[in-house]
Parts: structure tokens; C-alpha cells; sequence
């Protein structure tokens, strides 16, 4: 089955970029998403990325997919201390309608 | 506003119990689904449902069942809890009639069974 890889923690200083990254497996994934949870709340959608999109950016966030290494980022601009959460990447895996989760990314953001 | 809203947000239950957590959706969605949230092993689908009385089982379905009798509820029932189910239980529902399958999440119920 479809696997979603990231890394647990990520800490930056206010104000620098965060690059948040996420590989799967499954290539025929039509949808890519990023989800943030923060702390006590359940899961909102940040953004998401078509599987024939390259790059799409929406104010502070940028989100870049390379479908030959089957690689998803989310890179945060100027990253605020109201930008730490936890960051999930996800997809819809080509034979399924339900989504895949990575384990999630810790990013904390130091003053 | 669209919404999905989870009956409890805190729960405590004793080992033995029969534990129901309730989740109602306001956006018609024919998806609906359960998982758990566990540090370090992130979101693991336990049941889903594509349609009233209809489901099918998520990775880590042991120990558990669903309800779909109505299409904007869908429970999630533990037979007999036990400690190793204390977790956080996130609920979500997703259209089936766009491309773009989104996934709208309720505020989770963080259930401790001891």
C-alpha cells in the first residue's frame, strides 16, 4: 500500500524559512495535501497541489512537488511563532478515495 | 461554515466499557472516517463508510466498529475498551461528487480508558 514518509521535528528561528518535506510512493496519487494541526485542534487544511502542478504558491507558502522522486515540500516564508504546529503531508493514492497520512512534522519556532 | 462535530472532546472510561464516540457532519458528504492519533505514528485509519450503512475497514480496525444508519452520523464504537485504546479519535468527512477530494476534521475526542 501506499506509504507517506516525513520527518518527526523541524525547529527554526522567527523569521527564517521552514522547508517541511514529505516523500510517498504510490506515483498515480492525483492529490497532495498539507494539513496543520495545532495543538488540542483537530486537522485543518492548508493547501494542496494537483499531481500535474510542479509548484504552487499561496502568500507564505510555497509548495513544490517532483513526481520522478515522488517528493512534496512546504516551505513557510518568514515563519512566525504562530506558524508552529504540526504539519501533515497526505495523499489519494490512485486505486483509493481515502487519504494516506505521514506521521507529522513537529515544527517549532523559536523568538 | 462547514463543520464536523464530534460529540465529546474529553472522555474517560473504564477498562470493559463499551465506549461510543459520535461524529455528525452539516456538508451532505458521502465520505466519512475514523482514525487514531498516537505521538509518533500520526493518523491510522480505523474504519471508513462511502455510503449510509456501508464500511469498510481502515489499517488498525481491531477492536472496534462503526454505525453509518444516516449519512451525516457516523459512530465509532469500542466492544470492550482497553488502555491500550486511549488516544486521540479524529472523525473527517470528504465529498465524493468533486475532484478534490478535501477532508474536513472534527476537533478530535481525547479518550482515556483506565
Amino acid at each position: 500500500g501506499e506509504d507517506v514518509e516525513q520527518s518527526l521535528f523541524l525547529s527554526v528561528r522567527e523569521g527564517d524559512s521552514s522547508v517541511i518535506n514529505c516523500t510517498y510512493t504510490d506515483s498515480s496519487s492525483t492529490y497532495l495535501y498539507w494539513y496543520k494541526q495545532e495543538p488540542g485542534a483537530g486537522l485543518q487544511l492548508l493547501t494542496y497541489i494537483f499531481s500535474n502542478m510542479d509548484m504552487k504558491q499561496d502568500q507564505r507558502l510555497t509548495v513544490l512537488l517532483n513526481k520522478k522522486d515522488k517528493h512534496l515540500s512546504l516551505r513557510i516564508a518568514d515563519t512566525q511563532t504562530g506558524d508552529s504546529a504540526i504539519y501533515f503531508c497526505a495523499v489519494v493514492p490512485g486505486s483509493q478515495g481515502n487519504l494516506i497520512f505521514g506521521k507529522g512534522t513537529k515544527l517549532s519556532v523559536k523568538p | 461554515d462547514v463543520k464536523v462535530t464530534q460529540s465529546s472532546r474529553y472522555l474517560v472510561k473504564r477498562t470493559g466499557e463499551k465506549v461510543f464516540l459520535e461524529c455528525v457532519q452539516d456538508m451532505d458528504h458521502e465520505n466519512m472516517f475514523w482514525y487514531r492519533q498516537d505521538p509518533g505514528l500520526g493518523l491510522r485509519l480505523i474504519y471508513f463508510s462511502y455510503d449510509v450503512k456501508m464500511k469498510e475497514k481502515g489499517d488498525i480496525p481491531e477492536g472496534y466498529s462503526v454505525s453509518r444508519e444516516k449519512k451525516e452520523r457516523f459512530s465509532l464504537i469500542l466492544e470492550s475498551a482497553s488502555t491500550n485504546q486511549t488516544s486521540m479519535y479524529l472523525c473527517a468527512s470528504s465529498s465524493n461528487r468533486v475532484v478534490n477530494t478535501e477532508a474536513f476534521f472534527g476537533q478530535g475526542t481525547r479518550l482515556t480508558v483506565v
